[in-house]
């Protein structure tokens, strides 16, 4: 049973123009919600995150939306840039745990 | 440095024997997390520790793997009698009781 899913395996977005990056969970338990960024042969680097009690939160190029009447998450990244090309991993937690996604692969174009 | 740091980055070794993959977290991080990473999925939770404790092994896959964090720092966690379905990269993190987990750059094991 996958709580945390990543429905897109990988996106392709034009440097400059914004990427949306989904993330959907079934458990209504969770309460914080955070974006990992990955690289290959690297741990995942923490990017922003927000709490069940918020529908959105800003840092810098990356905002995280959250609607919780639908289990769903996005992440925006504007304007995109070819260092943002990189797997984006959702997570979730309601003890301390993260739940993870399955990751989707970001590529950012010239 | 200031980061978390795993040993050995990489390591091979033959089907059946025993491995011990060791953790450094963060100084003056209380929480430390182990997940690993198979081919083509997403994280998987292992263990957690605060401080020295384990309150949550519910990840461990089996009574193979086990973990043991001494001095509220230094965690090793050991696979016994390896098959080659523990083949991934595990990862640590560590944090800090209110923080976000930070990531080490994980051990690859590749099991012969």
């Amino acid at each position: 049973d996958q709580q945390v899913k990543q429905n897109s395996p990988s996106l392709s977005v034009q440097e400059g123009r914004i990427s949306i990056l989904n993330c959907d969970y079934t458990n209504s338990m969770f309460d914080y919600f955070l974006w990992y960024k990955k690289y290959p042969a690297e741990g995942p680097t923490f990017l922003i995150s927000i709490s069940s009690i918020k529908d959105k939160n800003e840092d810098g190029r990356f905002t995280v939306f959250l609607n919780k009447s639908a289990k769903h998450l996005s992440l925006h990244i504007v304007p995109s840039q070819p260092g943002d090309s990189a797997v984006y991993f959702c997570a979730a937690t309601h003890t301390d745990k993260l739940i993870f996604g399955t990751g989707t692969r970001l590529q950012v174009f010239p | 440095g200031a980061g978390v740091s795993q040993s050995p980055s990489n390591k091979v070794t033959e089907k059946g024997k025993d491995v011990e993959l060791r953790c450094d977290p963060i100084s003056g991080h209380t929480a430390l997390y182990w997940y690993r990473q198979s081919l083509g999925q997403g994280l998987e939770f292992l263990i957690y520790f605060q401080g020295n404790s384990a309150p949550d092994k519910s990840g461990l896959p089996s009574d193979r793997f086990s973990a043991e964090r001494t001095g509220g720092s230094v965690s090793t966690l050991t696979i016994q009698r390896t098959q080659q379905e523990d083949s991934a990269v595990y990862l640590c993190a560590s944090s800090t009781t209110i923080g976000p987990q930070h990531f080490g750059d994980g051990t690859r094991l590749s099991i012969l």
